[in-house]
């Protein structure tokens, strides 16, 4: 079975853009959530999709959003970057039910100039 | 605030050693702590998780120790190898969210 496949890899923007990362999940998993990895904050959870309605959210600003596809396949955007928005950022998929482990993607290298 | 608190940041260990991570949590309405193993370039991997109703789980040479009354849990690597070199995030959930909540990782390396 495939794991989670995220694209692009590797993206870079410069301050005031927006960006769209996508994340597909395992097949037959329903809940996708994403993190953003930072070597000062560490994996901080951005938010959750299940079934196409946001569940759960973190404490980020409205730039960051998301959707989720009738496929379970996730997006992830942020609108007018700043450079504290570099990060790698991961997604992670499960089955849907609370407390099903969590599969992580290899991640999005968003830089920020 | 951190909800996760773990030590040390990094670890040194020479092959065949034990590897112990330890971490720490305030949140009693956490009931589910994994251990997630990231290599360079990669997502993290679960290793192992734990729920508060057992104090111990073990798999394979990974071992974690849970204590609920302290808040406190850790991770044993025995017999650490090379490939073990990597970085290790403790994490804790609730029941009622799939949110976890990571601690800030530690980098292990094994020395042959």
């Amino acid at each position: 079975k495939a794991g989670v496949t995220q694209t692009p890899r590797y993206l870079i923007k410069t301050r005031g853009q927006q960006v769209t990362l996508s994340c597909s999940p395992i097949s037959g998993h329903r809940s996708v959530s994403w993190y953003q990895q930072t070597p000062g904050q560490g994996l901080q959870f951005l938010f959750e999709y299940f079934s196409e309605t946001q569940r759960n959210k973190g404490n980020f600003p409205g730039r960051f959003s998301g959707r989720q596809f009738s496929n379970s396949r996730s997006e992830m955007n942020v609108s007018t970057l700043e450079l504290g928005d570099s990060a790698l950022y991961l997604c992670a998929s499960s089955l849907g039910s609370v407390g099903d482990t969590q599969y992580f993607g290899p991640g999005t290298r968003l830089t920020v100039l | 605030q951190q909800q996760v608190k773990q030590s040390p940041q990094s670890l040194i260990v020479q092959k065949g050693g034990i590897s112990i991570i330890n971490c720490a949590y305030e949140n009693t309405a956490f009931d589910y702590f994994p251990w997630y193993q990231q290599f360079p370039g990669k997502g993290p991997a679960l290793l192992i998780a734990i729920r508060p109703d057992v104090s111990e789980k073990k798999e394979g040479r990974f071992t974690i120790s849970f204590n609920k009354s302290a808040k406190q849990f850790s991770l044993h690597i025995m017999d650490s190898q090379p490939g073990d070199s990597a970085t290790y995030f403790c994490a804790a959930g609730s029941a009622g969210a799939n949110n976890l909540f990571f601690g800030t990782g530690t980098r292990l390396t094994v020395i042959p």
